[in-house]
């Protein structure tokens, strides 16, 4: 099945920085969405993005499907902005979406 | 209230009972699917239906069965359950290829 690799596996920022998260796959996909997990296990949809830039507040996303990336941009981080980041991808095998091991974020006042 | 509402959101049962896992949606979404969520696995898809009685088998499907005889139920039973499905459970649905939208999960702990 289609691999999803996620960089990197651990991030901590200071308050106010900026990060880039990113997520590698391994084949041709129908789509690809990032996940927020809150701290509290809550799974949100942040982006459906199979290809192209979208940009919510201060998060963006920009997936290349030609060349098999995805990286989702955070700005002036607040601790809110803390969990788990997944990137999940649909193949073009199977309409169900299979997960990267996520980026564990943690943002420090 | 509109959304996906999973049910219970704490289990704890004994090895090798029958136990079902709710999951029931509100926006006539046509996929639905189960994961679980383990440490060191991430999340891992366990069953996924098309349409009221269409399923397909995911990943990690043994153990598990499910049902779809309305379009806004999904429920999860494990036939007899086992200490590996000690295990955190999410529903999620969606509207063909548009944004996934989980439920707040169960937690299941078998003892």
């Amino acid at each position: 099945g289609i691999q999803v690799e996620q960089s990197p596996p651990d991030l901590i920022l200071q308050e106010g920085a900026n990060s880039t998260l990113r997520c590698n796959f391994s084949d041709s996909v129908n789509n690809l969405q990032w996940f927020h997990q809150n701290p509290w296990g809550q799974l949100i949809n942040l982006f459906y993005i199979p290809s192209g830039t979208k940009q919510n507040g201060r998060l963006s996303a920009t997936t290349v499907a030609t060349e098999r990336y995805s990286l989702l941009y955070i700005s002036s981080s607040q601790t809110t902005d803390s969990g788990v980041y997944f990137c999940a991808v649909e193949d073009t095998g199977r309409r169900a979406l299979t997960f990267g091991s996520g980026t564990r974020l943690q943002v420090q006042p | 209230d509109a959304g996906i509402t999973q049910s219970p959101r704490y289990k704890i049962t004994e090895t090798g009972r029958q136990v079902t896992l709710m999951c029931h949606q509100t926006w006539s979404h046509s996929y639905m699917f189960w994961y679980r969520q383990d440490l060191g696995h991430g999340l891992r898809l366990i069953y996924y239906s098309a349409a009221a009685d269409i399923t397909d088998k995911g990943e990690v499907p043994d153990g598990y069965v499910v049902s779809r005889s309305k379009t806004e139920n999904f429920p999860l039973t494990l036939e007899s359950a086992t200490r590996s499905q000690t295990s955190v459970y999410f529903c999620a649905s969606s509207q063909g290829r548009s944004p996934l939208h989980f439920g707040n999960g169960t937690r299941l702990t078998v003892t």
